[in-house]
């Protein structure tokens, strides 16, 4: 149980356009999914916390209109690069976190989608 | 604030031997802490945490982690290595405070080499 998929898993795309990437919870809701990105070898950075039915947050220095974040049903959140340059180049990954009931059960690990490879050109 | 931190960047372990993996932490309030291993390319793997309870956690893959409140601690150990295990592993404590949502802070991440 508890799977997360991505997709897609590799994207290619030319410099200006525009990019969706999908994160689904398989077998379990999610009211909240996080996205992360991450440069080789290197740590996560997480970019935005999405709420199902509600506006994302995001973290200081992450463009919003950049980076766009539709969570629309408590299995799929989208992420959306739009006009991609090279330096948006990363690897995305999503996190999903099952639905709770009240604050004290907020403890449930995230469970991780297998991320998403983006190379603008 | 809330931090983690992995004081080495690369650990090397011979095959058959003991690892660890170190990791720090400071936090307002009770830790929630979290070790995940990452595969070339792919997606981070859930090995264990600790929330509450013993301070000896035993997670996936004969991993086990050890809670030092004192030492504000949580080092990643395996009693004896394999080629397998060579990955990328971070280590995580989890925001709890009302008004930041529950997310994960990441350390910086250890590589860990084993070889034959």
């Amino acid at each position: 149980g508890a799977v997360v998929s991505q997709h897609p898993s590799r994207v290619i795309c030319k410099s200006g356009t525009s990019v969706k990437i999908e994160c689904r919870s398989l077998d379990f809701q999610a009211t909240t999914m996080f996205w992360y990105r991450q440069f080789p070898k290197k740590s996560l950075m997480l970019m935005a916390t999405s709420n199902e039915g509600s506006k994302a947050t995001y973290e200081q220095g992450v463009e919003k209109d950049k980076f766009l974040i539709n969570h629309a049903s408590l299995t799929l959140s989208t992420l959306t690069v739009t006009s991609a340059h090279p330096e948006d180049s990363s690897f995305y990954i999503c996190s999903a976190e099952p639905t709770y009931r009240s604050f004290r059960d907020k403890q449930e690990t995230q469970y991780f989608g297998p991320g998403t490879r983006l190379l603008v050109l | 604030a809330q931090s983690v931190a992995q004081p080495e960047d690369q650990v090397n372990v011979a095959e058959g031997n003991p690892l660890t993996v170190k990791c720090t932490y400071s936090v307002s309030g009770n830790p929630y802490l979290f070790w995940y291993v990452q595969y070339p390319n792919r997606g981070l793997q859930f090995l264990l945490k600790y929330i509450t309870g013993d301070n000896l956690v035993k997670g996936s893959y004969g991993f086990e982690a050890e809670f030092n409140k004192s030492q504000t601690s949580f080092h990643l150990k395996k009693p004896s290595a394999l080629v397998s295990d060579s990955a990328l592993y971070f280590c995580a404590v989890r925001d709890m405070r009302r008004n930041q949502g529950g997310k994960l802070i990441f350390g910086q991440g250890t590589e860990l080499s084993v070889k034959p």
